[in-house]
């Protein structure tokens, strides 16, 4: 089946720090790969998303490349900032299966 | 733009007592989802409907039954509530195909 695995956290960096969040997955065929971010008492919202091998997602400085090779799709921001402080998802669906699967979450903390 | 409306926001139920979860979407989207979020456990699926008329189970449906009332609505109840459903309830709508999903702010449900 599916599965998708993220690298552990919580996660705790300084202001203008250089962030990356490892995901792996693990799909039969072509899926759809995403990042949704959760800020604290709201739901999930898309961050980025890549659609087929060696596409790039980015969005508000974030960014994350569709390595089919290592199955992987790292999230990373070359400075991070108090406001990006949030639950970060990784996740997958194959077109048209109806589902998505998640990882487990990643909270990352930014210090000033 | 209301996007996907949940209620209610909170809920404090005690073991036994029923209860609906109530979820609409305004972007005229096919598939309708409902999870379960758990600390460390990222997100669970507990059914969906992938388009109006269906509904399947997800991986934790046990506990609870749905009813996709129209291309709109998508409602979950609990028939008879548990401590182990203590948890934030979240609804999610998609298009087919490569399209994300749009997700509620939640119910956060305690059972005593």
């Amino acid at each position: 089946g599916n599965s998708v695995t993220q690298m552990e956290g919580p996660v705790t960096l300084s202001e203008e720090a250089f962030l990356t969040i490892n995901c792996t997955y693990t799909a039969t065929g072509y899926p759809s790969l995403f990042w949704y971010v959760q800020y604290p008492g709201e739901g999930l919202q898309l961050l980025l998303k890549a659609t087929k091998a060696d596409d790039k997602g980015s969005n508000k400085g974030f960014e994350a490349t569709y390595r089919k090779e290592t199955t992987s799709f790292h999230l990373e921001k070359g400075s991070v900032q108090v406001s990006d402080s949030a639950v970060y998802f990784c996740a997958l669906s194959r077109p048209n299966a109806g589902k998505s699967t998640f990882g487990d979450g990643t909270t990352l903390t930014v210090k000033p | 733009n209301a996007g996907v409306t949940q209620t209610p926001k909170f809920q404090v139920l005690k073991t036994g007592q029923s209860m609906t979860l109530q979820c609409a979407q305004d972007m005229n989207h096919n598939s309708m989802y409902w999870y379960r979020q758990d600390p460390g456990m990222g997100l669970r699926l507990i059914y969906y409907s992938a388009s109006e008329g269906t509904t399947d189970k997800g991986e934790v449906p046990n506990g609870y039954n749905v009813s996709r009332l129209n291309k709109r609505e998508f409602s979950l109840r609990l028939e008879s509530a548990a401590p182990s459903q203590t948890s934030v309830y979240f609804c999610a709508s998609s298009d087919p195909g490569h399209s994300p999903l749009h997700f509620g702010n939640g119910t956060r449900l305690t059972v005593t």
